[in-house]
């Protein structure tokens, strides 16, 4: 079983949805969790951390709940250039796991 | 922002020679740097964590001798893939870890695409 598990996908939604990504991880000394974006051929880019409180940027809000190991990303009012993979990280002292990512594509 | 730079981003070379990649903060100092591999449609995985000044820590499966990595001083690391074969092909990302008030953050190169003949 992999550390950090994402539904691959992909989601196809149309331009304006709603979506949300989950992700599970398995070792419950993860101590920070973030959500990257990556798109085709390219690095990883920083979207945003994850905070047990929940956090909001704009059209996206993350979501953590440590006692069921789970994370969360919703996308509201999506926009063809959110178009990407959506990577689940979680960091545990030095080391950063990656999940598989979970594909997403908006359409007009 | 931080920026992380890598070179080359594409190189091609003949099955057998070794190619060095290179990885640079270049407004900040990173005392560890990490080195990933993708495969296509895959994630990222972890090969390496390179501490400045010292021996790199490899992960489970990937061969030191083969993947040999060096960092030289806070802002720079290299990754030579040694006796490349196409099954090598891939691409190579780093990162860099910058130190914050409550936690690291990484930022990313925007990767190395290595094709073996």
């Amino acid at each position: 079983r992999k550390e950090v598990e994402q539904d691959p996908g992909p989601f196809n939604v149309p331009e304006g949805a709603t979506v949300a990504f989950n992700c599970t991880y398995s070792n419950s000394a993860s101590q920070s969790f973030f959500w990257y974006r990556q798109d085709c051929r390219k690095e990883p880019k920083l979207l945003m951390s994850v905070y047990s409180s929940g956090n909001e940027d704009g059209r996206f809000t993350a979501q953590l709940n440590r006692a069921s190991q789970y994370i969360s990303l919703l996308i509201r009012d999506s926009k063809l250039s959110d178009s990407a993979t959506y990577l689940c990280v979680v960091r545990r002292g030095f080391k950063t796991i990656f999940g598989a990512g979970t594909r997403l594509f908006v359409k007009a | 922002g931080a920026v992380v730079s890598q070179h080359p981003s594409w190189v091609i070379c003949k099955s057998g020679t070794s190619v060095k990649i290179e990885c640079r903060s270049l407004d900040f100092q990173a005392t560890t740097m990490f080195w990933y591999r993708q495969f296509p449609k895959q994630s990222l995985m972890l090969m390496a964590t390179s501490n400045e000044g010292s021996k790199a820590t490899y992960e489970q499966g990937v061969e030191k001798d083969k993947f040999l990595i060096n960092h030289a001083s806070l802002t720079l690391s290299t990754l030579t893939v040694t006796s490349a074969h196409p099954e090598d092909s891939s691409f190579y990302i780093c990162s860099a870890s910058r130190p914050g008030r409550v936690s690291d953050t990484q930022y990313f190169g925007p990767g190395t695409r290595l094709t073996v003949l």
